[in-house]
């Protein structure tokens, strides 16, 4: 059962204009929703994250939304650089009761950015 | 700061023989420390999740004598993979969470192949 959803596998966007990578899930008990950057053959990098208990959260050039009723939360990327190009995971986390905060990943969405 | 490392970055083995792998928070101590695996073109797989000075916790279908891990302090754990074969040829990812405990900072990953 995947938890964590990225439906599109690839977007590509001109130089410039908004990038929006989507990312769905089914937990509602998921309570921090975090961006992760990753280029092939090297570690995620982590981008923006997002409390539950907010809607938006801003850094730059990226924006993180959250629409709790949804289940949805999307990064906006504005403007796109070609070096923004890369797989981009939505990761959702969940505090079990004080363990350990496992991250479950969505599948990724390749991102490229033209010139 | 949040930088995590991951030594070695490749390595080749000959089928049955063991491959250790290191991850280290360089700046910060890491109470808690994720290995991840991920295949071509696929999510970020969570194999297990240690924290220092206690046994790993496994994820359902990771074979724990086979991969094993150790968090002996609070800046290093190692996996080790024992008795390799073809089929664990992977690209392996850790990661370590910092002061906000649902954020990772994941190292640069190591590429096995096991011939």
């Amino acid at each position: 059962d995947q938890q964590v959803k990225q439906n599109s596998p690839s977007l590509s966007v001109q130089e410039g204009r908004i990038s929006i990578l989507n990312c769905d899930y089914t937990n509602s008990m998921f309570d921090y929703f975090l961006w992760y950057k990753k280029y092939p053959a090297e570690g995620p990098t982590f981008l923006i994250s997002i409390s539950s208990i907010k809607d938006k959260n801003e850094d730059g050039r990226f924006t993180v939304f959250l629409n709790k009723s949804a289940k949805h939360l999307s990064l906006h990327i504005v403007p796109s650089q070609p070096g923004d190009s890369a797989v981009y995971f939505c990761a959702a986390s969940s505090d079990y009761g004080g363990a350990t905060n496992k991250l479950i990943f969505g599948t990724g969405t390749l991102l490229a950015v033209q010139p | 700061g949040a930088v995590v490392s991951q030594h070695p970055s490749w390595v080749i083995c000959k089928s049955g023989t063991s491959v250790k792998i290191e991850c280290r928070s360089l700046d910060f101590q890491a109470t808690t420390m994720f290995w991840y695996r991920q295949f071509p073109k696929q999510s970020l797989m969570l194999m297990a999740t240690s924290n220092e000075g206690s046994k790993a916790t496994y994820e359902q279908g990771v074979e724990k004598d086979k991969f094993l891990i150790n968090h002996a302090s609070l800046t290093l754990s190692t996996l080790t993979v024992t008795s390799a074969h073809p089929e664990d040829s992977s690209f392996y990812i850790c990661s370590a969470s910092g002061v906000r405990y649902y954020e990772q900072y994941f190292g640069p990953g190591t590429r096995l192949t096991v011939t």
